[in-house]
């Protein structure tokens, strides 16, 4: 069955450090997404990318955080530099097309110390 | 007021029970419906997917959608302590980005 992979499976690092995330959606999937979530609150969108172009990326604090699609298949999504306040679950999923149903990843979990 | 309210539970039921769950929404646009079963420390997992109002059956699982009400419901019949876990609704406009409620808590007690 095809999945959504991402690496780390979690992720400690030092207030300050970079820290990055990658996801590989399911083959020929469009859409990508990144999402946070905070423990006990659901997903929160940070980035949406429709094959190598953003479409959404309102609620990704662009001062620290940075995501890319090169080739419009796998992604990253970085933070620089890393604060206490972003611990939390990063999840990426993919869809067929926007509004297709979107299918999650293990999720990466990054605590900042 | 957030888009989607989702009681956060816990919702505690005995094995064999009717689990009830239910969303609201604000946004009389939204058109694509989900749910999604999130065990701990894992991602969200696809349960149902439905479009427009209905109700759609998928073995023990039935959701329905009453958008008139903006009003959204997930059943799982016959509940079992493997379903135990959170609960996330999720729901979009066409061509707008997912958005989720808060989830909700669920334990099946054997």
């Amino acid at each position: 069955e095809a999945e959504v992979a991402q690496s780390p499976r979690y992720k400690i690092t030092e207030k300050s450090q970079a820290v990055a995330f990658w996801c590989d959606p399911i083959s020929g999937h469009a859409t990508l997404y990144w999402y946070r979530q905070i423990l006990g609150q659901g997903p929160e969108l940070l980035v949406q990318f429709q094959d190598e172009s953003v479409v959404d990326d309102s609620q990704l604090p662009k001062d620290r955080f940075s995501a890319e699609r090169l080739k419009g298949v796998d992604s990253t999504l970085k933070i620089q530099p890393a604060e206490l306040g972003d611990s939390a679950m990063y999840l990426c999923a993919s869809s067929l097309f926007q509004d297709r149903e979107a299918f999650f990843g293990q999720g990466t979990r990054l605590t900042v110390v | 007021q957030k888009e989607v309210e989702q009681d956060p539970g816990p919702l505690s039921v005995p094995e064999g029970a009717i689990v009830s769950l239910n969303c609201t929404y604000s946004n009389s646009a939204f058109q694509y419906f989900m749910w999604y079963r999130q065990y701990s420390r894992k991602g969200p997992e696809l349960l149902m997917y439905t479009y427009s109002s209905g109700n759609k059956e998928d073995g023990r699982f039935t959701a329905q959608v009453d958008k008139s009400s903006k009003y959204i419901s997930l059943f799982i019949r016959d509940s079992q302590p493997s379903d135990s876990a959170t609960y996330l609704c999720a729901m979009r406009a066409a061509g707008n980005k997912l958005t989720f409620g808060g989830g909700t808590r669920v334990l099946v007690k054997p």
